[in-house]
């Protein structure tokens, strides 16, 4: 069985501040990792995966994550947020790897806010 | 990237009566397809997988004859919600994965919410 949890509901930063979002999660694989954000009425949108090589993963929108296995971790980080970046955040993590299509099992989600 | 359209944004209905949400792949053909429902304040769940041309896998707990999933091309699934009552209002979203890539990618679509009157 996998699971997912996103420590935090709720982010809430000032524009041009560091961004965090908090993703652990269990697996008895060896996990395909993804962060989705989704956008008001707009399809959820891959930020990035992690699949076993590098384990610190660089995305669209200055996005990166790093997987830490001793940690069971992958956090969502952003040097500098913008007004843009609110949305909500999806941890998502595969029972699959390569070209197959695993089960994906969602975390419950971060709002995340900036302020001017 | 791809582009999954999800159709119609928001229905409503009246109890008893038949939705039908439609999926499409638009730039990309998809031979997977899968659909997730969610509650409010919850994270999404998968409902059925459903490969083109064959017929859909349902996820534990989910009512085959009451989700009606229908994938007969490359670049279209449909759902189809039967006898719709007000424990069905919810969220739907829709997602496509292209053949090959590794990892395997599912595209989403921006969902479907369903209010049952």
């Amino acid at each position: 069985a996998q699971s997912v949890t996103q420590l935090d509901s709720h982010v809430s930063v000032s524009e041009g501040t560091p961004v965090l979002l908090r993703c652990n999660y269990s697996s008895s694989y060896s996990p395909s990792l993804f962060w989705y954000v989704q956008h008001p009425n707009k399809g959820l949108q891959l930020l990035l995966k992690y699949t076993s090589a590098a384990t610190l993963v660089k995305g669209i929108n200055g996005f990166e994550a790093e997987f830490k296995k001793s940690e069971t971790s992958f956090h969502l980080t952003k040097p500098s947020a913008h007004m843009s970046d609110a949305a909500e955040y999806f941890c998502v993590v595969s029972d699959a790897g390569g070209t197959s299509y695993g089960k994906l099992t969602f975390g419950q989600g971060t709002i995340l806010t900036v302020h001017p | 990237g791809a582009v999954v359209s999800q159709h119609p944004s928001r229905v409503i209905c009246k109890s008893g009566t038949s939705v039908k949400i439609e999926c499409r792949s638009l730039d990309f053909q998809a031979t997977t397809m899968f659909w997730y429902r969610q509650f409010p304040k919850q994270s999404l769940m998968l409902m059925a997988t459903s490969n083109e041309g064959s017929k859909a896998t349902y996820e534990q707990g989910v009512e085959k004859d009451k989700f009606l999933i229908n994938h007969a091309s490359l670049t279209l699934s449909t759902l189809t919600v039967t006898s719709a009552h007000p424990e069905d209002s919810s969220f739907y979203i829709c997602s496509a994965g292209a053949a090959g890539g590794n990892p395997a990618i599912q595209y989403f679509g921006a969902g479907t919410r369903l209010s049952v009157l």
